[in-house]
């Protein structure tokens, strides 16, 4: 059965290191999304990408977030000068149209030091 | 407030027992979906609904759309099924968005 992946699963960074977190959508799919998740707080949203462009973005993501999607197969996330508190569990999810469910990555556990 | 409120946060419970996680919602929607998050932290998708009732093997979900408000039943519970479960929204009117709106989850203990 098709999945999400995202790489790599674990990165530790220093504070002010740009990170880029990978994902790879189901293959078919054509919206995508980015969720973040603090440790022991709710999931919460951050960005969706369709049709090559950011369709909304939340306060959470600001100036120092920017996502991409390459080549055709990855969508990426990248944090420029990363900080303590974006240290969570970042979560890649993609869907095929606009009544489908989406579909979770397992998620990168991003810690910030 | 919460958007999207579940109760209750945590729950114990013994294995055979069946288990009701309710959620309540103050947003107008197109979707509900009900998640399952292990501790390794992966987040599984259980069921997405916009009316009615649905049933997976010994999970069933129901909505009632007029009052906001959705259950998640498990029957013949069993360890296995320890995990966070967490009710999430698709708001209406997202357009090419369809961002998901999630509760804070609530963490279900099934002792054997």
């Amino acid at each position: 059965e098709p999945e999400v992946t995202q790489t790599p699963s674990h990165q530790v960074t220093q504070m002010g290191q740009e990170v880029i977190l990978r994902c790879v959508p189901i293959s078919n799919h054509l919206y995508f999304y980015w969720y973040r998740q603090i440790l022991g707080q709710k999931v919460e949203f951050l960005v969706s990408f369709y049709n090559n462009e950011i369709s909304e973005k939340s306060e959470i993501f600001d100036d120092q977030f920017s996502v991409e999607r390459p080549d055709g197969s990855n969508f990426t996330l990248k944090i420029r000068s990363t900080k303590l508190e974006d240290s969570a569990m970042y979560f890649c999810a993609s869907r095929t149209d606009s009544y489908n469910e989406q579909f979770f990555g397992p998620g990168t556990r991003l810690t910030v030091l | 407030k919460n958007e999207v409120e579940q109760s209750p946060q945590n729950l114990t419970a013994q294995e055979g027992e069946f288990i009701t996680i309710n959620c309540s919602y103050s947003v107008g929607i197109s979707a509900l979906h009900w998640l399952q998050q292990h501790p390794g932290g992966g987040i599984v998708s259980l069921f997405m609904l916009s009316s009615g009732k649905k049933k997976h093997g010994r999970l069933i979900a129901t909505i009632n759309i007029q009052e906001k408000h959705s259950s998640l039943h498990i029957t013949a519970s069993h360890p296995r099924d320890s995990a966070v479960y967490i009710c999430a929204v698709r708001s209406k009117g997202g357009g090419a968005t369809n961002k998901l709106i999630f509760g804070t989850g609530t963490l279900l203990a099934v002792q054997p």
